[in-house]
C-alpha cells in the first residue's frame, strides 16, 4: 500500500525558515516523480515544486521560486521541501504527492498527474 | 501563465448526471486529470489522461477534453458524490509548471 506522510509543518514568523519532510513507503521511491501541492484555508489546490525521480529536473512555482528548494534522498525514501523568507500568504496544507510522468511520441516529458497524496502538513505563518 | 477556469458550484439530484467543465486556451492539446476533494481529506484522483480512471474509480467517472474546454462527468450521481472537484494539467509551453482549475463543489440535492 502506497503511503505519504508529511511532517515538519507549524508556527512561524514571516521571514522564517521550515523544513517539510515527507516519508514514503509502499512503492519504489526511486522510480516516481515527487512533488508538493498545497492549500490554502478555504481555498483551492496550488502546484508548487516538481522533482524527477533522479532529482535531475526541478520544477517551482513563479510564487515560491528563488525561496523554496526541494529535494529527495532516494535511499531514505524521503522528499523535503525546504522553505526561506517565508510569507503569510505561503500558509497553508502542504501536501506531498507521487507523480506519474507521460510523454510527447517523441519521448520528451509532456507532464506529471499526481496519483497518490499525503493527508498533509500545516504551515501557519504568523507574527 | 496557463489558466483553467471552472465554474464555482454545480448542483444535482441524487441519480441525475453532473458535468463539470474545465476552459483553456486549446486544452484539447494538453492532457487534463481530475482530482476530488473531500472536506477534510486529501484529494484523489479520479481521471487522468483526459478520460482514464485508475483501479477503484467507479465507471461513472468519465472525461472528455477538447478545443477549450475538458469535462468531467458524473453518471448516476450518489450521495458520496458531493465534493470539489479540481482539474489539473502541466505546462510546458515555458517553464515546465502544474496548474490547477479553480475548482467546483459539487452538491448533491
Amino acid at each position: 500500500e502506497v503511503q505519504l506522510v508529511e511532517s515538519g509543518g507549524g508556527l512561524v514568523k514571516p521571514g522564517g525558515s521550515l523544513r517539510l519532510s515527507c516519508a514514503a513507503s509502499g512503492f519504489t521511491f526511486s522510480s516516481y516523480s515527487m512533488n508538493w501541492v498545497r492549500q490554502a484555508p478555504g481555498k483551492g489546490l496550488e502546484w508548487v515544486s516538481s522533482i524527477s525521480s533522479s532529482s535531475s529536473y526541478i520544477y517551482y512555482a513563479d510564487s515560491v521560486k528563488g525561496r523554496f528548494t526541494i529535494s529527495r534522498d532516494n535511499a531514505k525514501n524521503s522528499l523535503y521541501l525546504q522553505m526561506n523568507s517565508l510569507r503569510a500568504e505561503d500558509t497553508a496544507v502542504y501536501y506531498c504527492a507521487r507523480g506519474q510522468t507521460y510523454y510527447y511520441g517523441s519521448g520528451s516529458m509532456r507532464g506529471y498527474y499526481f496519483d497518490y497524496w499525503g493527508q498533509g502538513t500545516l504551515v501557519t505563518v504568523s507574527s | 501563465s496557463y489558466v483553467l477556469t471552472q465554474p464555482p458550484s454545480v448542483s444535482v439530484a441524487p441519480g441525475q448526471t453532473a458535468r463539470i467543465t474545465c476552459g483553456g486556451n486549446n486544452i484539447g492539446s494538453k492532457s487534463v486529470h481530475w482530482y476530488q476533494q473531500k472536506p477534510g481529506q486529501a484529494p484523489v484522483l479520479v481521471v487522468y489522461d483526459d478520460s482514464d480512471r485508475p483501479s477503484g474509480i467507479p465507471e461513472r467517472f468519465s472525461g472528455s477534453n477538447s478545443g477549450n474546454t475538458a469535462t468531467l462527468t458524473i453518471s448516476r450521481v450518489e450521495a458520496g458524490d458531493e465534493a470539489d472537484y479540481y482539474c489539473q494539467v502541466w505546462d510546458s509551453s515555458s517553464d515546465h509548471q502544474g496548474v490547477f482549475g479553480t475548482g467546483t463543489k459539487v452538491t448533491v440535492l
